[in-house]
């Protein structure tokens, strides 16, 4: 049982460049989220899922993608990467909506 | 709107003593759950505590307890017999709605920044 995985660790992008970053589980939860941290802030919520097909929109998810094909994948995608959009990514996941979630390690982007 | 409000950016607790890490929380919403997690240097954020607000008891869990105080919407953490490694950024978190029309989006506040010394 891995967890909430999320790759890669650390990745470097020029602006305008795209990328996906991948979060799985295995632990069959149906919830899952995406939530960016900046320096002197809290996480800040970017876009969620309660189950296979159904996103939405959290508190900060302008030039942000999701989609939800399989219960176990929640991928953030980053359609032309900014600077601003240099931050710490966690991908966390719950049983359900009102379970406490448990999150990924984490991935570090830098945007040049 | 809801809010979290953490107004200690760092503090100091000497090994073995206890400590307390403050958080308030402003919401309409007569259901909600409140969260602690801790992020130690590597970076990873650890879930520590829950308490609902329908809980008639304060959460404890080992040397993690919550003082929560609804009339006054404070959820502080209080952390017994400090250790070496607590020393990291603690974060309080709220979500509103605790039962099926809850969306588990978290809001969380600007941490803590936790260090214990021998």
């Amino acid at each position: 049982n891995a967890g909430v995985t999320q790759t890669p660790k650390f990745q470097v992008l020029k602006t305008g460049q795209s990328m996906t970053l991948q979060c799985a589980q295995d632990m069959n939860h149906e919830y899952m989220s995406w939530y960016r941290q900046d320096p002197g802030m809290g996480l800040r919520l970017i876009h969620y899922s309660v189950g296979a097909g159904i996103t939405d929109q959290g508190e900060v998810p302008n030039g942000y993608n999701v989609s939800r094909s399989t219960t176990e994948d929640f991928p953030l995608r980053l359609l032309s990467a900014a600077p601003s959009q240099t931050s710490v990514y966690f991908c966390a996941s719950s049983p359900t909506n009102t379970d406490t979630q448990y999150f990924g390690p984490g991935t570090r982007l830098t945007v040049l | 709107a809801q809010k979290i409000t953490q107004t200690q950016p760092g503090m100091f607790v000497q090994e073995k003593e206890a400590v307390t890490l403050d958080c308030t929380y402003d919401t309409s919403d007569p259901s909600y759950g409140l969260f602690w997690y801790k992020q130690p240097s590597s970076g990873e954020m650890i879930f520590l505590i829950y308490q609902g607000s329908y809980d008639q008891q304060n959460a404890t869990e080992g040397r993690y307890s919550l003082n929560f105080q609804k009339a006054r919407k404070s959820a502080n953490l209080v952390i017994s017999a400090s250790q070496l490694g607590d020393s990291a950024m603690y974060f309080c978190a709220m979500r509103e709605g605790n039962y099926g029309g809850a969306t588990n989006k978290l809001i969380f506040g600007t941490g803590t920044l936790l260090a214990v010394q021998p």
